[in-house]
């Protein structure tokens, strides 16, 4: 089945610094590429996803890149404030109601 | 709100008993996932109903079951709980090809 590893595990940045966390996956038939976004005791929330039809997807201080030769997608923020501490997951899926494999997740913690 | 319900929001029970779990997904949504949430294991994905059935099985113990019923709703059942049993168990839907999930707000439950 998929396999998808995400690093780093924690990430520690300055408020307006850029983050960035990757994540690989195994299974060359997935298709389908969402980040969630998991406040301290809430639920995972869906911020961006990507389809392997697009390299980039941005949606304001937030982008995805997805490079499918390599097997591997990335999250960027930029200009990154406090309230974007939070734990971040990647996930993939060959899509059609498959399942979402997801990576162990990234706690990044914003400073002011 | 993501439109998923999930009841109880808090399950304190002792080790060997058994809880049901309750998830009623988003209206129109077909597709029901199971997640379980403990601090070393991520999200690990447990098993997957579509329009009532079983259609993706993870890291499910026999222990645990599941079943989907015709208004939709799911209920995940945990017998001979034990401790390391203790976990956000998180319930998603999902209802278009793109499988982009919503996520309830999770039932936390505790085996004492």
């Amino acid at each position: 089945g998929e396999n998808v590893e995400q690093h780093p595990s924690t990430l520690s940045v300055q408020e307006g610094d850029s983050a960035v966390i990757k994540c690989t996956y195994s299974d060359s038939a997935s298709n389908y590429f969402p980040w969630y976004k998991q406040e301290l005791g809430k639920r995972p929330q869906l911020i961006i996803d990507i389809r392997s039809n697009v390299g980039e997807k941005k949606d304001q201080r937030i982008a995805v890149t997805l490079n499918k030769t390599a097997k591997h997608f990335s999250l960027h923020i930029t200009e990154t404030q406090p309230e974007d501490s939070a734990v971040y997951f990647c996930a993939a899926s060959i899509g059609g109601y498959s399942t979402l494999t997801f990576g162990k997740g990234t706690m990044l913690l914003v400073s002011p | 709100d993501s439109g998923v319900t999930q009841t109880p929001k808090h399950l304190i029970t002792a080790t060997g008993q058994r809880v049901t779990l309750r998830c009623s997904p988003r209206s129109g949504d077909l597709s029901v996932y199971w997640y379980q949430q403990s601090l070393d294991q991520g999200l690990q994905f447990l098993i997957q109903y579509y329009n009532g059935e079983e259609r993706a099985k993870g890291n499910i113990l026999e222990r645990f079951s599941a079943q989907q019923f015709p208004d939709l709703h799911s209920e995940l059942n945990l017998s001979s709980l034990e401790l390391g049993d203790s976990a956000l168990y998180f319930c998603a839907s999902s209802g278009n090809r793109e499988t982009e999930a919503f996520f309830g707000q999770g039932t936390r439950l505790t085996v004492v």
